[in-house]
């Protein structure tokens, strides 16, 4: 079975101040995919980022970044000096075909962040 | 290119009634998802359809069904609903093949509120 864990509920920053957001993966899968999205008020899913399993290279994407290890199965992402904009719920997901599709996605329970003018 | 549109936004319904929700991808895409979302529950992913053929379907009971159709749009249909039907419904779409290939891009969502 697979299970992706975000330990941090809520997270308060205020503006102009790093945050990361912690998530955790398991799966018994060697290929896999990691994806974090975000959802603000208005509700729609919006995709940040998608990584394989093969790829451990950290990305950076304006004021986004993400750190990947998979010796620690963890997949996660900071924002640096935040804004107020970035207030939304963050998800972290995992999918693989032995769930049965590459498509479905296991989602954790997401963090919402909240960045204080 | 337009995004995943979802029909409609908001919608009442009261116990034992069905409803169908609709679910438009972005244009190329025919890999179609569906997932509820609770407060309880979270994200679940309920299923799967591409080429008008239901690929993959999660833990969902036989009142959750769906279809595509050959233009690759899809409905979702709740038979019998319940309170814990509550939820906002969310469509995906993703490519099928190449690179990007596992990318879900999502719609607004559908709220459904079952009284």
């Amino acid at each position: 079975a697979q299970k992706v864990t975000q330990a941090q509920t809520e997270i308060s920053v205020v503006e102009k101040e790093d945050v990361t957001l912690d998530c955790v993966y398991e799966t018994r899968d060697t290929t896999y995919y990691l994806f974090w999205y975000k959802q603000p008020p208005s509700g729609e899913l919006v995709f940040l980022i998608r990584r394989n399993s093969f790829d451990e290279q950290n990305e950076i994407s304006g004021r986004y970044s993400w750190n990947f290890q998979k010796s620690t199965s963890s997949f996660n992402f900071t924002i640096t000096a935040s804004q107020v904009v970035d207030s939304a719920v963050y998800f972290c997901a995992l999918s693989s075909i032995s769930s049965g599709s590459a498509r479905q996605l296991t989602f954790g329970s997401g963090t919402q962040l909240t960045v204080l003018p | 290119k337009a995004g995943v549109t979802q029909t409609p936004r908001y919608l009442i319904k009261t116990r034992g009634q069905q409803v169908t929700l609709s679910c438009s991808p972005i244009s190329g895409h025919r890999s179609v998802s569906w997932y509820q979302q609770t407060p309880g529950q979270g994200l679940q992913f309920l299923f799967e359809y591409f080429s008008e053929t239901q690929r993959n379907k999660g833990n969902f009971p036989g009142r959750f069904s769906g279809r595509q159709f050959s233009n690759s749009r899809s409905e979702m249909n709740v038979s019998t609903l319940e309170l814990g039907d509550s939820a906002l419904y969310l469509c995906a779409s993703s490519e099928e093949q190449g690179a990007r290939s596992n990318e879900q891009f999502f719609g607004p969502g559908t709220r459904l509120t079952v009284l």
